[in-house]
């Protein structure tokens, strides 16, 4: 089954302590991105990353960071996590051509930093 | 970075009713998107329309690309409470640029 997959699903974690948000995709898609989801500011970008080994900057990336070492893999890392980083997050991958861009979200991660 | 407004935020309707949501910018985009969000999930695509003045219709839900592509509306005929959810339309800009610009959503609910 095509699909993307984050993990966790829940995590609540304290002001400074690094931690690591995993997606995988199973449908060979170039191009990942994260996403964070807050009440009346809707889905802003964080990075994204066109193919293996190149990653850009989107609207919100201060305090994240990421790595495309490997085609499936685009981790979310976050340093030192403040309350401010607490969201939903979405990891999302689509095929790089085409106008159209489909992009396939996973089922989301909610981080609360307390 | 291109804004797309949606309205309204949120809106509530009976069973049977019909329904129209709008996604208007003043940036052109060269495909626009919709996707519909239900509690816990991601984001699940709809529809994208890539023609100015396109129609697209996927079963009870129309949607339409504006003809200058700065706009889009989803209509719902006789919504269902099957229809319930959070709709986002996201643009992709043109002349080449990457990622999605996402509206903030239309809380949808459809009372039995």
């Amino acid at each position: 089954e095509a699909q993307v997959t984050q993990n966790p699903r829940y995590l609540i974690t304290v002001t400074g302590k690094k931690l690591t948000v995993t997606c995988s995709q199973n449908m060979n898609h170039e191009y990942m991105s994260w996403y964070r989801q807050d009440p009346g500011l809707g889905l802003r970008q964080i990075y994204y990353s066109m193919n293996v080994e190149v990653t850009d900057k989107g609207d919100v990336p201060e305090g994240y960071k990421v790595s495309r070492k490997e085609k499936r893999n685009f981790p979310l890392i976050l340093e030192s996590p403040s309350p401010n980083q607490t969201s939903l997050y979405f990891c999302a991958s689509s095929w790089t051509s085409g106008r159209a861009k489909t992009q396939y979200f996973g089922p989301g991660t909610r981080l609360t930093v307390l | 970075t291109q804004l797309l407004e949606q309205s309204p935020q949120f809106l509530s309707i009976q069973e049977g009713e019909n329904l129209t949501v709008y996604c208007n910018s003043s940036s052109v985009f060269s495909s626009l998107q919709w996707y519909r969000q239900e509690p816990g999930e991601g984001p699940v695509l709809l529809v994208t329309v890539v023609t100015g003045g396109e129609v697209k219709k996927l079963k009870r839900l129309t949607f339409q690309f504006g003809d200058a592509r700065k706009d889009s509306s989803l209509h719902i005929t006789a919504a269902q409470p099957g229809d319930t959810g959070l709709y986002l339309c996201a643009g992709k800009p043109g002349g080449g640029a990457d990622g999605l610009t996402f509206g903030k959503g239309t809380h949808l609910i459809i009372q039995p």
